[in-house]
């Protein structure tokens, strides 16, 4: 079936540098969704891209969708501890949603 | 609005045992999905229930079953615990269901001894 792979699983950056997560899917998507879950909390719905070589910005977070729409990236600028906490990407083919394995980020100050 | 609240937070059972877990949307959500969240495997999903019927299923064995009721509550059942179900389970809800936007309960914490 259709998967949505993520990567790193992991990532541990001092305060203020840059961040990463990548979300790749076999398959095209209708859209791809990005949820953030704090430690000991549930996943919060973050944004929702929707269309070929979207960028959408919320402060320090970029989120991009690919031209095939078959990956995407979350990119934090100037990590602070408030940002610690697990990044799920979320893939639809058209039905259901499919949601990668996330990506666990540590900031130390 | 309130949020989705899932009850109960805590159950400990033991292997053999069934469990029953209760959520309940948003108001005016109808479509109300489950997930189950282990360290190893992320987010997978089991099911989803709108206007009381299951549209869609994930790849999880029949002992877990759900059900959905007139008033959009969802329950979810599992038979003959096994220790590999222990998890957190995330029931989530929105209006029409699909690819929109879920909104997350807080879980319940299930361990199998």
């Amino acid at each position: 079936g259709q998967q949505v792979m993520q990567i790193p699983q992991y990532q541990h950056v001092q305060e203020g540098e840059d961040f990463t997560t990548y979300c790749n899917s076999s398959t095209t998507l209708s859209n791809i969704q990005w949820y953030k879950q704090r430690p000991g909390g549930h996943p919060v719905f973050l944004i929702q891209l929707v269309k070929s070589g979207e960028v959408k910005k919320q402060k320090r977070l970029t989120f991009q969708f690919g031209e095939a729409k078959k990956n995407s990236s979350l990119h934090i600028t100037a990590t602070q501890t408030t940002d610690v906490g697990t990044y799920f990407c979320a893939g639809s083919p058209g039905y259901a949603l499919n949601f990668g394995k996330g990506t666990s980020l540590l900031v130390t100050p | 609005k309130a949020g989705v609240t899932q009850t109960p937070r805590y159950l400990i059972k033991t292997r053999g045992q069934q469990v029953t877990l209760s959520c309940s949307p948003i108001s005016g959500h109808r479509s109300v999905s489950w997930y189950q969240q282990t360290p190893g495997q992320g987010l997978q999903f089991l099911f989803e229930y709108f206007s009381e019927t299951q549209r869609n299923k994930g790849n999880f064995p029949g002992r877990f079953s759900g059900r959905q009721f007139s008033n959009s509550r969802s329950e979810m059942n599992v038979s003959t615990l096994e220790l590999g179900d222990s998890a957190l389970y995330l029931c989530a809800s929105n209006y029409g269901g699909g690819t929109d936007t879920q909104y997350f309960g807080p879980g319940t914490r299930l361990t199998v001894l």
